[in-house]
């Protein structure tokens, strides 16, 4: 059953604290992304990745941060740097970082700050 | 300016009506593009994509580009009850990252 699963569903953060948001995939597919969404709003570009042990930074990094160690993961973390973090967040991939191939998305991660 | 801009809805259409949905992009550029549909709560889901100018027909949607006028439309047949959703227009630009317009929102009216 081949996807990509977004761990844990809902989120609940204090003030000051860092948290880890958990991406995988079992599709063999070399780009993933992160995507913050705020209601009434498109999809926003946090950070992307096109091969192992490689990222790059979206339009709102800033207060974020990735890592990819391994092809199936893509953890993100938002740090207490991120001053408004309580948003939608998408995980996606796609074969390749290429215009024509389709970014397919996790279910998501509702973070809310308390 | 927006990369990606969206008729800015709601939209609401009578059942078995046709729902039509547009999108401008900014970037000349751009190289392809697609449609997801969002429910609310959920994450997108891809409906369909177009590279060339010209009309492509999925089932009861309909997909038209025109590059020369930086247009892509969506447009939804017999349109549905359980078409109520959110649907966002999205443009590839000459690099790795796709722009999402801020999205559409249509009601089918039963």
């Amino acid at each position: 059953d081949g996807g990509i699963t977004q761990s844990p569903k809902y989120l609940f953060r204090k003030e000051g604290q860092n948290v880890t948001l958990s991406c995988e995939q079992n599709l063999n597919h070399d780009a993933m992304y992160w995507y913050r969404q705020d209601p009434g709003q498109g999809l926003r570009l946090i950070y992307y990745s096109q091969i192992v042990n490689d990222f790059q930074k979206g339009d709102i990094a800033e207060g974020y941060s990735v890592s990819r160690e391994k092809k199936e993961s893509f953890p993100l973390t938002v740090t207490s740097a991120q001053k408004n973090p309580t948003a939608f967040y998408l995980c996606a991939s796609s074969i390749r970082p290429a215009p024509t191939d389709t970014q397919y998305f996790g279910p998501g991660t509702r973070l809310t700050v308390l | 300016q927006k990369e990606v801009e969206q008729n800015s809805g709601p939209l609401s259409v009578p059942e078995g009506a046709i729902a039509s949905l547009n999108c401008t992009y900014s970037d000349r550029g751009s190289q392809s593009f697609f449609w997801y549909r969002q429910y609310s709560g959920k994450s997108p889901e891809l409906i369909m994509f177009i590279y060339s100018n010209g009309d492509k027909e999925d089932g009861r949607f309909t997909a038209q580009l025109n590059k020369a006028s930086q247009y892509v439309s969506l447009l939804i047949r017999d349109s549905q009850p359980s078409d109520s959703a959110t649907y966002l227009c999205a443009a590839y630009p000459n690099d790795y990252k796709l722009s999402f317009g801020a999205g559409t929102t249509v009601t089918v009216r039963a």
